[in-house]
C-alpha cells in the first residue's frame, strides 16, 4: 500500500530564514510522482513543485526546492528566505501511475512564519 | 484559465439525507479526485477515477459512492449521511503529466 508521512503537525520559522518541511512516502512502484501543495487559510490548494522518480536532479522553483532521496524515501520540501505569506498548511503527496495515477496526500504541517 | 467547480461551498443536510457533491471541471482531464479534509488528518482519499464510467476505490470509501458519467462531471454520493461525513469535501482532476487542480471545497455538515 501506498502511504506518505509527514511528522510535523506544525513549524515555527523566523522571516528570512530557511526552512524544511519534512515528507517520507512508501510505495513498492518504480514510476511515481512527488508533489507539494501550499494551502493558506484561504483554504485553496496551490501546486508549489514537482519530482519525477525518473528525475536524477533535484527540484527548483524560485524559492521552493525538492530535497529527493531516493533510497530513504524521502522527499522534504526547502523554502529559501521565509516570507510572512509563508505561513500555511502544506501538503506532500505521491502520484503513483501504475496504479490509474492514484493521488495521495499527507496530513500536512503548518508553517508559521515570525516577523 | 484552468477550472475546478464544485457546486456547493456549504452544505447542511440532516442524517439520513442522501447528498450529492458534484465536481466539473472545463479542462479535459483524465483523472479526477474525491478527498475529504479533516484536521489532523491531511486529505484522504475517498474514490478517484481514471476514465468515464471508471473508479477506484481509495482509502476511505465507506459510506460513499460515486458516478462518471461524462467526462467533465465526478459526483459524489453519500447515501445516507452520518454525522461522521461532517467536513470539508475537495474535489481535483488531473492528467498524467499535471499537477491536480482543485475546486473550492464543500464544507458539508450533517446535522
Amino acid at each position: 500500500a501506498q502511504k506518505i508521512t509527514q511528522t510535523q503537525p506544525g513549524m515555527f520559522v523566523q522571516e528570512k530564514e530557511a526552512v524544511t518541511l519534512d515528507c517520507t512516502y512508501d510505495t513498492s512502484d518504480q514510476s511515481y510522482g512527488l508533489f507539494w501543495y501550499k494551502q493558506p487559510s484561504s483554504g485553496e490548494m496551490i501546486f508549489l513543485i514537482y519530482q519525477g522518480s525518473y528525475d536524477e536532479q533535484n527540484a527548483t522553483e524560485g524559492r521552493y526546492s525538492l530535497n529527493f532521496q531516493k533510497a530513504r524515501k524521502s522527499a522534504n520540501l526547502v523554502i529559501s528566505a521565509s516570507q510572512l505569506g509563508d505561513s500555511a498548511m502544506y501538503f506532500c503527496a505521491m502520484r503513483v501511475y501504475n496504479q490509474g495515477g492514484k493521488l495521495i496526500f499527507g496530513q500536512g504541517t503548518e508553517l508559521s512564519v515570525k516577523p | 484559465d484552468v477550472k475546478v467547480t464544485q457546486s456547493s461551498r456549504y452544505l447542511v443536510k440532516r442524517t439520513g439525507e442522501k447528498v450529492f457533491l458534484e465536481c466539473v471541471q472545463d479542462m479535459d482531464h483524465e483523472n479526477m479526485f474525491w478527498y475529504r479534509q479533516d484536521p489532523g488528518l491531511g486529505l484522504r482519499l475517498i474514490y478517484f477515477s481514471y476514465d468515464v464510467k471508471m473508479k477506484e476505490k481509495g482509502d476511505i470509501p465507506e459510506g460513499y459512492s460515486v458516478s462518471r458519467e461524462k467526462k467533465e462531471r465526478f459526483s459524489l454520493i453519500l447515501e445516507s449521511a452520518s454525522t461522521n461525513q461532517t467536513s470539508m469535501y475537495l474535489c481535483a482532476s488531473t492528467d498524467t503529466d499535471t499537477e491536480a487542480f482543485f475546486g473550492q471545497g464543500t464544507r458539508l455538515t450533517v446535522v
